[in-house]
């Protein structure tokens, strides 16, 4: 069983650029998440695909936009970067969009906006 | 507006005795809770959940109970071990999955 891979694992970025984070979801699971983990505080929802339509969103704003794909494989974009989009993105996994269970996170990938 | 806090940023133990980490929301529509462990450059693991009618739930050595009334849960570990010093994350639910996380508590389980 393939578990939750992110790519890149760290990046440098500056401010006002461009970027695309990338997800492959866990083997047998339809239903991608994306979170924001800044240094010190707990992850913080983004939005989240079932099916590769968004189906549900966090408080962030447009310029964070996403993708998910018929092989349930995801990206996350973000736009025109600001230094506060440093942190830690993570990607997470499950197998139903209704269900309550548990979420399999990836390791996540490090952006740093300078 | 924080809807799920851990207000211990941090917790020191001694290996054996029992490790309490407690949770506090404010949102009464969260239906489930759950709690992450996270070790350094990995993604937060899954360990325990509870839904809203329960009151308790148990595996092994974790152990989750929820207060409705007080809109508090707490984590016990029992016996705590070296291997459990890591983030504790407090979760909470009510949409399906898109879950809100507290700040966490480190957890140092010392031999």
């Amino acid at each position: 069983e393939t578990g939750v891979t992110q790519s890149p694992t760290h990046l440098i970025k500056t401010r006002g650029q461009q970027v695309t984070l990338r997800c492959s979801s866990q083997s047998g699971h339809n239903t991608v998440s994306w979170y924001q983990q800044a240094l010190g505080q707990g992850p913080q929802f983004i939005f989240q695909y079932y099916r590769e339509e968004e189906n549900g969103r966090g408080n962030f704003p447009p310029r964070f936009s996403g993708l998910q794909f018929p092989n349930y494989s995801s990206e996350l974009n973000v736009n025109a970067l600001e230094l506060d989009d440093s942190a830690l993105y993570l990607c997470a996994s499950s197998s139903d969009r209704g269900s309550t269970g548990e979420l399999f996170f990836g390791e996540g990938s490090r952006l740093t906006v300078l | 507006d924080q809807q799920v806090k851990q207000n211990s940023p941090s917790l020191s133990v001694q290996e054996g005795r029992i490790s309490i980490l407690n949770c506090d929301y404010t949102n009464s529509m969260f239906d489930y809770f759950l709690w992450y462990k996270k070790y350094p450059a990995e993604g937060p693991t899954f360990l325990i959940s509870i839904s809203s009618i329960k009151d308790k739930n148990e595996d092994g050595r974790f152990t989750v109970f929820l207060n409705k009334s007080a809109k508090h849960l707490s984590l016990h570990i029992v016996p705590s071990q070296p291997g459990d010093s890591a983030v504790y994350f407090c979760a909470a639910d009510n949409a399906g999955n898109m879950l809100t996380f507290g700040g966490g508590t480190r957890l140092m389980v010392k031999p």
